[in-house]
């Protein structure tokens, strides 16, 4: 069972808004920083958002990460058909002494 | 850019044993703390293993810590995953991971996996 929670799918229309949360359940994202990841089908994951909120070179402003107290959260603006995938959030974790990821969201682009 | 190319996958017998390769296109390689991280359908995506460096600190999640070592070759640009003792849960694809200078979870680099299948 992951210690993040993410809502297994979620949908947009072209042009819309989509925001996707990340819930640490009872623990506290506290300091720790959120990465977030793009994974297309058939491809590898991509670092989509680093450190709660930066994005990498090359990667879109429409994507925008934030967090707050137990939730962080992703958001594309200006949806478009390619921004279909699954979105994986991850945190470090001290207790495993390891990155940890969320069980992925797959967003739909109706 | 970073290129990472794994190999190594394939079909293995629960108990078996299978070893992982990642070349890394990068004359600063010897700079990089490579990780493996797996995929499976049901779980989707989990931290294995990291190595530093120099190759001298590694970790392991602990779902195959003592069944699996990681190690590097620098002159090789190589890394490493010895799976032993693999077990039909291992089956994922396996990824090679470069993280991000000064980060811990920040995979700036992945290769294209490997399919590891453990089964009978």
């Amino acid at each position: 069972q992951s210690l993040l929670t993410q809502p297994p799918s979620a949908s947009g229309t072209p042009g819309q808004r989509v925001t996707m949360s990340c819930s640490a359940g009872s623990s506290n994202f506290g300091t720790s920083w959120v990465f977030w990841y793009q994974q297309l089908p058939g491809a590898a994951p991509k670092l989509l958002i680093y450190r709660t909120d930066q994005r990498p070179s090359g990667v879109p402003d429409r994507f925008s990460g934030s967090k707050s107290g137990t939730s962080a959260s992703l958001s594309i603006s200006g949806l478009r058909s390619e921004d279909e995938a699954d979105y994986y959030c991850a945190t470090w974790s001290d207790s495993l002494r390891g990155p940890v990821f969320g069980g992925g969201t797959k967003l739909t682009v109706l | 850019e970073v290129q990472l190319l794994e190999s190594g996958g394939g079909l293995v017998q629960p108990g078996g044993s299978l070893r992982l390769s990642c070349v890394a296109s990068a004359s600063t390689f010897n700079n990089f703390v490579m990780n493996w991280v797996r995929q499976t359908p049901g779980k989707g995506l989990q931290w294995v293993s990291a190595v530093t460096g120099s190759g001298t600190s590694t970790r392991y999640a602990d779902s195959v810590k003592g069944r699996f070592t990681v190690s590097r070759d620098n002159s090789r640009n190589t890394v490493y995953l010895q799976m032993n003792s693999l077990r039909v849960e291992d089956t994922a694809i396996y990824y090679c991971a470069k993280i991000a200078v000064g980060g811990t979870t920040d995979f700036d680099h992945w290769g294209q996996g490997t399919l590891v299948t453990v089964s009978s």
